[in-house]
């Protein structure tokens, strides 16, 4: 079975700087998909940005990035120049690629990351 | 913009009482599904329909059952609530690629 962890419960960050949140899986699958996820305190989970397992590069969404370590099994979301709507919890999902069938939106999640964010 | 909407935003029951809580999409998607939301323990997926009077568990079944009677609209049911089933109820719709969640059911059993 595919798990997913985040080691960091929680994390603080300054408004303008960067921070990184960590994720790490394990799979034995070779396609996959990996997501990090923003829930924000009005509970609206809100997708910040998707990762296919077979791009080497990484993927990126305006002041989002991540480094994804395939070999590692590491998948980790970098937020720069950090603003006060930053704040919220992150997940760290993962799915099985298109070849899975019905396994759309059948994804296994992290514990979360409560990200705050010092003005 | 897809619209995936939770009947109850709070939802307060009582151990033994049966529970529905409800789910309607707008979007004309095949699949849908319900999580459950806990501290420490992210979204476990507790079952998922991908068409109309199909359904299939997920990681957490146990005390829950689906109905989909219609596309847009995926219950989830509690037969005999519990406490331990106390929790935020998360509904989500998909196309494919992407996942539309509502905004979530805090379930609480007392």
């Amino acid at each position: 079975a595919q798990t997913v962890t985040q080691s960091q419960p929680e994390m603080s960050v300054q408004e303008a700087e960067t921070v990184t949140l960590s994720c790490t899986y394990d799979t034995s699958e070779s396609d996959y998909y990996l997501f990090w996820y923003k829930q924000p305190p009005s509970r609206q989970m809100i997708l910040v940005i998707r990762q296919e397992a077979y791009k080497q590069q990484n993927a990126t969404e305006n002041r989002f990035s991540v480094n994804f370590q395939k070999a590692a099994k590491s998948f980790s979301l970098k937020i720069s120049d950090s603003q006060l709507g930053d704040a919220a919890m992150y997940f760290c999902a993962y799915r099985l690629g298109n070849a899975g069938g019905t396994s759309y939106g059948k994804l296994t999640f992290g514990q979360g990351t409560i990200l705050t964010v010092h003005p | 913009d897809v619209k995936v909407t939770q009947s109850s935003r709070y939802l307060v029951k009582r151990t033994g009482e049966k529970v529905f809580l409800e789910c309607v999409q707008d979007m004309d998607h095949e699949n849908m599904f319900w999580y459950r939301q806990d501290p420490g323990l992210g979204l476990r997926l507790i079952y998922f329909s991908y068409d109309v009077k199909m359904k299939e568990k997920g990681d957490i079944p146990e005390g829950y059952s689906v109905s989909r009677e219609k596309k847009e609209r995926f219950s989830l049911i509690l037969e005999s609530a519990s406490t331990n089933q106390t929790s935020m109820y998360l509904c989500a719709s998909s196309p494919g690629r992407t996942l539309h969640f509502g905004n979530g059911t805090r379930l609480t059993v007392t």
